[in-house]
């Protein structure tokens, strides 16, 4: 059972505007929400988090937004990038040091 | 942050045989995790490497078939035992890191991208 989806596996984005990623989850447990970003033939790499006492986190072009509510997230990046082009990775969990749990990734596509 | 380095980056086996992945962190970590990638899925986690014990396998992973050792707090290996077509993944491993600011974020290695032939 995918306790984190991402339903979108695809966005394209013209260069400068906002990109809008977004992210579900079920777990209520989850207490920490992190964005990875993968370029093909490297590792995911952390990119920014949000724990579930705040409702936004912010650093330079990308913010996330927690909606605990709905058990929402969205990462925007704003002004997107060329740069930016990669598979977006929702992760969550539940303690300090436990596991992850992602979602299926979104292929972000910024084109000039 | 912390600098995970895994290998092979990839590698064409044949089935039947086995591969043995190492991950080493340049800095002693608690918490190390070996993940895999199958095309168009989401990062499954295979199973928790635990220092001085055996790995904790999620369910529908086994020992046998993904062996893992921890002999210390900074190395680890997994092995993908008697390939088959189905086992082509990216694997990754993981750790766990104390950030300066009292927080823990999951680093990951580049990945090894295994095709079975």
């Amino acid at each position: 059972d995918q306790q984190v989806k991402q339903n979108s596996p695809s966005l394209s984005v013209q260069e400068g505007r906002i990109s809008i990623l977004n992210c579900d989850y079920t777990n209520s447990m989850f207490d920490y929400f992190l964005w990875y970003k993968k370029y093909p033939a490297e590792g995911p790499t952390f990119l920014i988090s949000i724990s579930s006492i705040k409702d936004k986190n912010e650093d330079g072009r990308f913010t996330v937004f927690l909606n605990k509510s709905a058990k929402h997230l969205s990462l925007h990046i704003v002004p997107s990038q060329p740069g930016d082009s990669a598979v977006y990775f929702c992760a969550a969990r539940g303690s300090t040091l436990g596991r992850l749990y992602f979602g299926r990734g979104t292929q972000l596509t910024v084109w000039p | 942050s912390a600098v995970i380095s895994q290998k092979p980056s990839r590698d064409i086996c044949q089935r039947g045989t086995s591969l043995t992945i190492q991950c080493q962190v340049d800095s002693q970590v608690t918490m190390m995790f070996w993940y895999r990638q199958q095309p168009g899925q989401s990062l499954t986690l295979i199973a928790t490497a635990n220092q001085g014990s055996e790995a904790t396998y999620e369910s529908g992973f086994v020992i046998d078939k993904f062996p893992i050792s921890r002999p210390n707090l900074t190395f680890s290996t997994l092995t993908v035992s008697n390939m088959s077509p189905e086992d082509s993944s990216i694997y990754l491993c993981s750790a766990i890191i104390w950030t300066g600011t009292g927080g823990t974020e999951a680093f990951f290695g580049q990945g090894t991208r295994l095709t079975v032939v």
